[in-house]
């Protein structure tokens, strides 16, 4: 099975900050790594497709990274709506599917 | 992103069963593929299984096998998904997600249910 981890697991930051946020993949996944925001209360919103693809309607202050093993979740300038939980997910054992544990990102 | 709509909550006791159903747009069923996601209380998105409704064709992550079923009905476009022999460690939302294919052949969970609340009490 591929496991997937994040850090950090939580963090803190000011409307306005540059955030990254870093998944890890236990096996070579190639670009097969999708990124999503969950608010409280509400379904996970997928952000971002094959590692940096941009999903429609997403703002362009989202970006994504990486390949093989390492990827990066960035927000350039954090806006009050983007306080929430991140998780990234690999598809490449699909039809097998496995999510991060997320990353919780508030308000400092 | 489409709509899928989640049945209601659930309350459960021990040892029974639950099937929560998640309905697309009329017609659509056959196009896509359907997959069910957990989240307990506080914790993070766990995936248990999905099917190809063209095919009935399953897949159960390991955590699931033997205790989930993931079925289709075509004709009334809704997905279902059962889990038995509930614990109080089932207790969670579950969402319907709908899985879209990328150009780089990459899936992802492009719709989502809007969430079912099954409690687990005696």
């Amino acid at each position: 099975d591929i496991q997937m981890t994040q850090s950090p697991t939580s963090l803190s930051a000011s409307v306005g900050d540059r955030v990254t946020i870093t998944c890890r993949a236990s096996q070579n996944i190639n670009i097969y790594l999708n990124w999503y925001q969950q608010k409280p209360g509400k379904a996970p919103k997928a952000l971002i497709y094959a590692a940096s693809s941009l999903q429609r309607g997403v703002p362009s202050r989202f970006s994504g990274s990486g390949s093989g093993t390492d990827f990066t979740l960035t927000i350039s300038s954090l806006q009050p709506e983007d306080f929430a939980t991140y998780y990234c997910q690999q598809s490449y054992s699909s039809p097998l599917f496995t999510f991060g544990p997320g990353t919780k990102v508030d308000i400092k | 992103q489409v709509q899928l709509v989640q049945s209601g909550a659930e309350v459960k006791k021990p040892g029974s069963s639950v099937k929560v159903s998640c309905k697309a747009p009329g017609g659509t069923l056959k196009n896509y593929n359907f997959s069910w996601v957990r989240q307990a209380p506080g914790q993070g998105l766990e995936w248990m299984g999905r099917i190809v409704p063209k095919f009935g064709s399953t897949n159960y992550a390991q955590n699931f096998q033997g205790r989930v079923t993931v079925t289709a009905d075509e004709s009334t476009s809704t997905a279902y998904m059962e889990l038995t022999s509930l614990t109080s460690e089932d207790a969670a939302v579950y969402y319907c997600a709908r899985e879209g294919l990328t150009i780089f052949g990459v899936v992802i969970f492009d719709s989502w249910g809007q969430g079912t609340l099954v409690t687990v009490s005696s």
